[in-house]
């Protein structure tokens, strides 16, 4: 069985500062792991994906996130937030075909 | 490429009235994929099709629930009769093989 967390409902940080999104995973086998992102009213974009190579994975829009098996997490960063940010993050595992969903961190970027 | 197509974006009905959606998957793809949104249980699985196959419905929540796919470029997801508990965001996505899934944009429904 695999499953995801993410640790923050809720996330808010000022423009031109550090985000960080918390995700842990649980998954019996060497995981795939993506971080999508969601616009108000818009469908779901990727942003990154490991898929067991380099453990720190650069995504669009200045977003990276590093696969840390020992602490079994897959956090989100990026060094300075921008307003156009600010959305609802999913970090996401997959097994074959199938994604499973974390619940999502909404981030807030304030001016 | 016109990335994958949903329609309606918007569909409010009554309880008991069948509702329709449909999602058009891009062109080449032979995975697609029925999600549902909602703030209680978040992004869930439905079902999802490989060559216009079902493989997996386990994630459809009951017999009210129903999703063709004729062909390999138009797929649809039915409920009937539709109930308020079913309103929600329905999104489709597709992909090639296991690779990324794209998401349309998905259906915004509203059962009163």
């Amino acid at each position: 069985a695999q499953s995801v967390t993410q640790l923050d409902s809720h996330v808010s940080v000022s423009e031109g500062t550090p985000v960080l999104l918390r995700c842990n995973y649980s998954s019996s086998y060497s995981p795939s792991l993506f971080w999508y992102v969601q616009h108000p009213n818009k469908g779901l974009q990727l942003l990154l994906k490991y898929t067991s190579a380099a453990t720190l994975v650069k995504g669009i829009n200045g977003f990276e996130a590093e696969f840390k098996k020992s602490e079994t997490s897959f956090h989100l960063t990026k060094p300075s937030a921008h307003m156009s940010d600010a959305a609802e993050y999913f970090c996401v595992v997959k097994r074959g075909n199938m994604l499973t969903f974390g619940g999502g961190t909404r981030l807030m970027v304030k001016p | 490429d016109a990335g994958v197509i949903q329609s309606p974006r918007h569909e409010v009905t009554e309880m008991g009235q069948e509702v329709t959606l449909r999602c058009k998957p891009i062109s080449g793809h032979d995975y697609l994929f029925w999600y549902r949104q909602t703030m209680m249980r978040g992004l869930e699985l439905l079902i999802y099709f490989n060559n216009n196959v079902p493989i997996d419905d386990s994630g459809m929540p009951e017999d009210r629930f129903s999703a063709k796919m004729p062909n390999a470029s138009f797929s649809t997801l039915k409920i009937q009769p539709s109930e308020p508990r079913d309103s929600a965001v329905y999104f489709c996505a597709s992909s090639f093989r296991d690779h990324e899934q794209f998401f349309g944009p998905g259906t915004r429904l509203t059962v009163l």
